[in-house]
């Protein structure tokens, strides 16, 4: 089966660092995903990893550990418009496709 | 450039009617995935289409069916509605299924409201 575990609300200020963790069980991995929601928006796509390690992009890193199942998104600086909802996706190679199951998302807000 | 394109944006129905969302990948994707996300909630993965044939279907009953048509558009049909059924439905493209070109780009959704 699949299990993904984020924590399902975070507050943090405006010029602040915040992480965001993923925890994952699933019986197949084939990369991570990090996506922003805006409410009443489409996900956007933020950060991809596959091998151990940290991805660094601007504002955003996320890191990965496929042995211990665990992620984070790293957001710095942060904005006021940074309050959204982000969501973690593991990607499943089943099939030969692209299945994305998500966390329920974790929903950041960010205050002066 | 045009990114995923979903119509309509808005759809009303009641309890057992049928309903068809549609789906305009970005040019030269050939991957299309649909996904219900319900308020609250992460998207759930529904179907997956890649050169025109299915490569992946999620945990949703029959009612649920879709197809790609040759241009990669794609449609989703859904039969029989339930109160359930209500939520956003999500279309992503991708280029291919595997590698960083597999990242989804998603569409601003079509949400669907069952009364």
């Amino acid at each position: 089966g699949q299990n993904i575990d984020q924590p399902t609300e975070m507050t943090a200020t405006e010029g602040a660092i915040v992480q965001i963790n993923c925890t994952y069980q699933t019986s197949g991995f084939n990369g991570l995903f990090w996506y922003q929601q805006h409410a009443g928006e489409a996900p956007t796509f933020l950060s991809y990893n596959v091998l151990d390690g940290l991805e660094e992009k601007g504002r955003f890193s996320s890191f990965l550990s496929r042995s211990k199942g665990y992620s984070y998104l790293l957001l710095k600086e942060l904005q006021m418009k940074d309050s959204a909802s982000y969501l973690c996706a593991v990607r499943d190679p089943a099939g030969g496709g692209n299945k994305l199951t998500f966390g329920t998302g974790t929903q950041l807000k960010v205050e002066l | 450039d045009a990114g995923v394109t979903q119509s309509p944006t808005h759809l009303i129905k009641t309890r057992g009617q049928q309903v068809t969302l549609r789906c305009s990948p970005i040019s030269g994707h050939k991957s299309v995935s649909w996904y219900q996300q319900v308020l609250g909630q992460g998207p759930q993965f529904i179907f997956q289409y890649y050169e025109k044939e299915e490569r992946g279907r999620g945990n949703f009953p029959d009612r649920f069916s879709a197809r790609q048509f040759p241009n990669y558009s794609s449609e989703l049909n859904v039969n029989a509605l339930l109160l359930g059924d209500s939520a956003l439905y999500l279309c992503a493209s991708s280029l291919s299924p595997r590698g960083m070109i597999g990242s989804q780009h998603f569409g601003d959704g079509t949400r669907l409201s069952i009364l």
